[in-house]
């Protein structure tokens, strides 16, 4: 059945340095969602991506998709305190939605 | 707007015990479903609505069951709640299928 694998699971970085984490699926997604969830909150949708090779950008955040539809990546530049949390991708294919693991974001001021 | 509203927001029940979580959407979502997030496993499906009066089974659906009267709301119960059921549960709706999840704040369950 559809995976999603997240990596790294943690990620510990100094304030103002860029950071990577990966999203891989072992089918082809037909669109990937981010989610951000905040120490003691809920998830909240970041962005949707559908189309192979999208890249889109939030601010401090690239968000981009493979050209085989089959990984995901998130890029924070200049890392601050407020990117702390866990950042979950979720791969939509074969008719459900199937949520990461997650990456959990550390900051050293 | 309130959003995706759950209750309760803790509860500790003790082996075997019965309870029922609610969780209320004000957005005329069709789509409903709840998760379960246990440390390093992110969030995983237990059951999921696509309409008023319909239930389907997730990932991992043992030991709950689900019903949607009304299309607002969404009950998940446990019938007899075992110590592999504490976890935090999460309540999620959305406009469309596989789109984008509004998530309610979450019950924290302990079941000792």
């Amino acid at each position: 059945g559809q995976q999603v694998m997240q990596i790294p699971q943690y990620q510990h970085v100094q304030e103002g340095e860029d950071f990577t984490t990966y999203c891989n699926s072992s089918t082809t997604l037909s669109n990937i969602q981010w989610y951000k969830q905040r120490p003691g909150g809920h998830p909240v949708f970041l962005i949707q991506l559908v189309k192979s090779g999208e890249v889109k950008k939030q601010k401090r955040l690239t968000f981009q998709f493979g050209e085989a539809k089959k990984n995901s990546s998130l890029h924070i530049t200049a890392t601050q305190t407020t990117d702390v949390g866990t950042y979950f991708c979720a791969g939509e294919g074969d008719y459900k939605l199937s949520f990461g693991a997650g990456t959990t974001v550390t900051v050293r001021a | 707007n309130a959003g995706v509203t759950q209750t309760p927001k803790f509860r500790v029940l003790k082996t075997g015990q019965s309870m029922t979580l609610l969780c209320a959407q004000d957005m005329n979502h069709e789509y409903m479903y709840w998760y379960r997030q246990d440390p390093g496993m992110g969030l995983r499906l237990i059951h999921y609505s696509v309409g008023e009066g319909t239930t389907a089974k997730g990932e991992v659906p043992d030991g709950y069951n689900v019903s949607r009267l009304k299309k607002q709301n969404f009950l998940l119960g446990l019938e007899s709640a075992a110590p592999s059921q504490t976890s935090v549960y999460f309540c999620a709706s959305s406009l469309l299928a596989y789109n984008e999840q509004f998530f309610g704040p979450g019950t924290r369950l302990t079941v000792l």
